[in-house]
This record gives C-alpha cells, sequence and structure tokens, in this order.
C-alpha cells in the first residue's frame, strides 16, 4: 500500500529557507506529488505540484528526486505566517500527519 | 465562484442524536471525500467518492454514511452521534485523479455531548 512518511514537526528561524522533506518510496509513476499546508484550523490549502521535475510557483519550490522516492518543499524565506502544518499526501485522498513547521523569530 | 461550501460551521449534538453534515461544490468535479481532525492530528479519510453513485469506505468510516447523487453535493450522516465523533470536519473536492488540487471547505466543528 502507497504511503508517504514525514517528520512530524521542525523548527526554522524567521528568514531562513524551510526544507520540509517527503518520503514516498512507493508512488507510482504517473502519481503526481503535491503539497498542501493547513494553517491554524482552517482548511488545507493547496501549494506546489510536480511528477518529475522540480517546480517552482510564487509560493514555494519543489525538488522531486529523479527515482521520484521522495521530494523536498522549500520555503525560501521563511516568516511566521508561513507556520502551519505541511502534508505530502500519499494519494489522492490520503493526507496523514504531516509536518508542523515552527518559524522562530 | 464559492469553491467548496460546508454547512454548518458549527454544531453541537446530544449523544444518540443525527445529523447531516453538508457540502457543495460548484466546480464539477468528480472526486470529493470527507476527513476528520481531532485536536492536535492530522486528516482521517471518513468516506470518498470518486463519481455520482458511487463511494467508498476510507480509513474511519464506522459511525458514518455517505451518498452522492448529484456530482456538486456530497452530505456526510452521523447516525448516532457519540462523544468521540467530536471533532472537526472537512469536505474536499478535486477535478480527477491526475494532475489537479484538491479544494477544502472551511470546516464543520461538531461536539457531542
Amino acid at each position: 500500500d502507497a504511503k508517504t512518511t514525514q517528520p512530524p514537526s521542525m523548527d526554522c528561524a524567521e528568514g531562513r529557507a524551510a526544507n520540509l522533506p517527503c518520503n514516498h518510496s512507493t508512488i507510482s509513476g504517473n502519481e503526481y506529488v503535491y503539497w498542501y499546508r493547513q494553517i491554524h484550523s482552517q482548511g488545507p490549502q493547496y501549494i506546489i505540484h510536480g511528477l518529475k521535475n522540480n517546480e517552482t510557483n510564487e509560493m514555494a519550490s519543489l525538488i522531486i528526486t529523479e527515482d521520484r522516492k521522495s521530494s523536498t518543499l522549500i520555503l525560501p524565506h521563511a516568516t511566521l505566517r508561513d507556520t502551519a502544518v505541511y502534508y505530502c499526501p500519499r494519494n489522492k485522498f490520503y493526507f496523514g500527519s504531516g509536518t508542523k513547521l515552527n518559524v522562530k523569530p | 465562484n464559492a469553491g467548496v461550501t460546508q454547512t454548518p460551521k458549527f454544531q453541537v449534538l446530544k449523544t444518540g442524536q443525527s445529523m447531516t453534515l453538508q457540502c457543495a461544490q460548484d466546480m464539477n468535479h468528480e472526486y470529493m471525500s470527507w476527513y476528520r481532525q481531532d485536536p492536535g492530528m492530522g486528516l482521517r479519510l471518513i468516506h470518498y467518492s470518486v463519481g455520482a453513485g458511487i463511494t467508498d469506505q476510507g480509513e474511519v468510516p464506522n459511525g458514518y454514511n455517505v451518498s452522492r447523487s448529484t456530482t456538486e453535493d456530497f452530505p456526510l450522516r452521523l447516525l448516532s452521534a457519540a462523544p468521540s465523533q467530536t471533532s472537526v470536519y472537512f469536505c474536499a473536492s478535486r477535478g480527477g485523479p491526475l494532475g489537479t488540487e484538491a479544494f477544502f471547505g472551511q470546516g464543520t466543528r461538531l461536539t457531542v455531548v
């Protein structure tokens, strides 16, 4: 059964890059890697997704390893407002527990 | 474009009561799903649907029923509420199997006393 593994929590200093890892070693060849975040108790929001190539948008960058078994979400200059839970869901429906990112002043 | 709309936002139920949480989307999305989120925890999948007339169980389906008679609506029914069902419930929709992101509603905070 496909699954993803994320660290339960991470800390990051304000203004520094936050690098959030996700292991998805059983991902299928045509399945996209997605990242979402949930700020406080709001509904999760989409950040970025990719299939094989690295991707960048106004919010973040996504680095996917060549074998597609892991990825890293990069927030280049973390702010206090980036404190949230970040999810790398294992498929279209299963989100799991995510990583709680704490951005500290 | 309203996106995903959940009603009500807050609800208090007595043990044993039944109720329906409503979820509607106006994006003509095929896929819809329900999650519960307990304090300090992640999202646990209750039920999901890949199209009108098609539903399936997720990780924690016991005590909940769903139906999908239209593309737009995916209601979640609590048959006989229990204190263990106190949680925040999120509904999500997405366009299809590949290359589309999920959109979430703002949640329903349910307390069962």
